[in-house]
């Protein structure tokens, strides 16, 4: 059974420009959550989507934006990008956090020059 | 602000040691989990605690909880060399506006 698989691995891009990072679920599971990645820190929430709606954001500025389709893929998009957004974003999802806790991807490593 | 603190922030430790990490939390809590994440990859979910369990192991790892001093903390036994990773603690309250809330994390060398 194939993990939380997420697209691009790597990717850079200049500042100002907008990007758009994708992951797929585990099979069955219905929730996804980003996460944002500071070398050298934890991992920060940025969004929770649960059945194609969002349940929690964390506190990042509008620039940053999710959706979820019907197959539970989702997509997490930042637009003009700046330096500090240099990350490893991270997704997750899971079939009861409170249960199993969360299964990650690899994330995809963004860098902003 | 984080949530969760581990403590230390860095640990080596010689193959065959123990290795302990704790883990400070603020604010009430539905459960705790430990994450390990190998050279800036993913994260693996090692264990779930609830609050209302004081104990929990999984194979050659421990994790305690005392809700009353808001503290958890991951013990590893008979540590390998293939334990070397970064351990962080995620607290969720329960609330899906906070989600997970992860500290900045333990980085365990196992020396062989």
């Amino acid at each position: 059974d194939a993990g939380v698989t997420q697209s691009p691995t790597h990717l850079i891009k200049t500042r100002g420009q907008h990007v758009t990072l994708r992951c797929s679920p585990i099979s069955g599971h219905k929730s996804v959550s980003w996460y944002q990645q500071v070398l050298g820190q934890g991992p920060q929430f940025i969004f929770q989507y649960y059945e194609k709606e969002e349940r929690g954001r964390g506190n990042f500025p509008d620039r940053f934006s999710a959706r979820q389709f019907p197959n539970y893929s989702s997509e997490l998009n930042v637009n003009a990008l700046l330096l500090g957004d240099s990350a490893l974003y991270l997704c997750a999802s899971s079939f009861d956090r409170e249960v199993y806790g969360y299964t990650f991807g690899s994330g995809t490593r963004l860098t902003v020059v | 602000s984080q949530q969760g603190e581990e403590d230390p922030q860095a640990l080596s430790i010689q193959e065959g040691e123990n290795a302990t990490m704790n883990c400070s939390y603020k604010t009430s809590i539905n459960n705790l989990q430990w994450y390990r994440q190998n050279s800036g990859r993913g994260l693996v979910h090692l264990i779930l605690i609830r609050s209302n369990e004081r104990e929990k192991h999984s194979g050659r790892l421990r994790v305690t909880l005392d809700t009353s001093k808001k503290s958890s903390s991951l013990l590893i036994t008979a540590s390998r060399a293939a334990d070397t990773a970064s351990y962080f603690c995620a607290t969720d309250a329960g609330n899906y506006g906070q989600n997970f809330v992860f500290g900045p994390g333990t980085r365990l060398s196992v020396l062989p």
